[in-house]
């Protein structure tokens, strides 16, 4: 176990809808970074967050936005959601030279 | 441009044999390279880390190597077990931007009894 939880396990979108995903860990980290994992394919890296402040980000859209918690939980926001969004949303949070990945969120856009 | 590349891209093999997972890679500046086990729906778990300076690392059955002049990394599995049966996934960290890993697209692996 990672300690790192994501919430909700799987979730159902239509097109244009807005999705709201959910990290934390059982211990503070400052720093969270999240990833889209499409079918078959590995992680892409969509932002990080340290100390509440983006610290990097990849190539992915405005639409995908985050938010980082005092308590160093974490958020990923995606509005109008479109049918390529459909994929395996993972949080990770960084530990000594390492990172270690919550379970993942499934989100499905219909 | 920076890519890690896995084969084979699937493999099946029966329980109780050995395999080797094969990662390419064109990162630079390199900081290091993770080995990762994924299984189907959850989150990746880390197998191995190795830096520049390290060219094997294991933990328990499985074995990492890597080649920092080739750019290449192996994953061998000693003495599979069902167990094993999950995506494996290479890693490649840059040295200037820590934040941006780069993932290769994962060597799914089947072991059959």
């Amino acid at each position: 176990e990672t300690g790192v939880t994501q919430s909700p396990t799987h979730l159902i979108k239509t097109r244009g809808q807005q999705v709201t995903l959910r990290c934390s860990s059982q211990s503070g980290h400052n720093t969270v970074s999240w990833y889209q994992q499409a079918l078959g394919q590995g992680p892409q890296f969509i932002f990080q967050y340290y100390r509440e402040e983006e610290n990097g980000r990849g190539n992915f859209p405005p639409r995908f936005s985050g938010l980082q918690f005092p308590n160093y939980s974490s958020e990923l926001n995606v509005n109008a959601l479109e049918l390529d969004d459909s994929a395996l949303y993972l949080c990770a949070i960084d530990g000594y030279n390492e990172q270690f990945f919550g379970p993942g969120t499934r989100l499905t856009v219909l | 441009k920076n890519q890690v590349e896995q084969s084979p891209q699937s493999l099946i093999i029966l329980e109780g044999k050995n395999c080797t997972l094969q990662c390419n890679y064109t990162v630079s500046p390199f900081s290091n390279l993770r080995w990762y086990k994924q299984d189907t729906g959850r989150g990746p778990v880390s197998l191995t880390i190795m830096t520049f300076s390290e060219n094997t690392k294991s933990n328990g059955r499985y074995t990492a190597t890597l080649d920092a002049d080739t750019k290449q990394s192996s994953l061998h599995i000693t003495a599979s077990q069902l167990s094993d049966s999950a995506s494996y996934i290479c890693v490649v960290s840059r040295m200037d931007s820590s934040y941006k890993l780069i993932f290769g697209s994962g060597t799914r692996l089947l072991v059959r009894p």
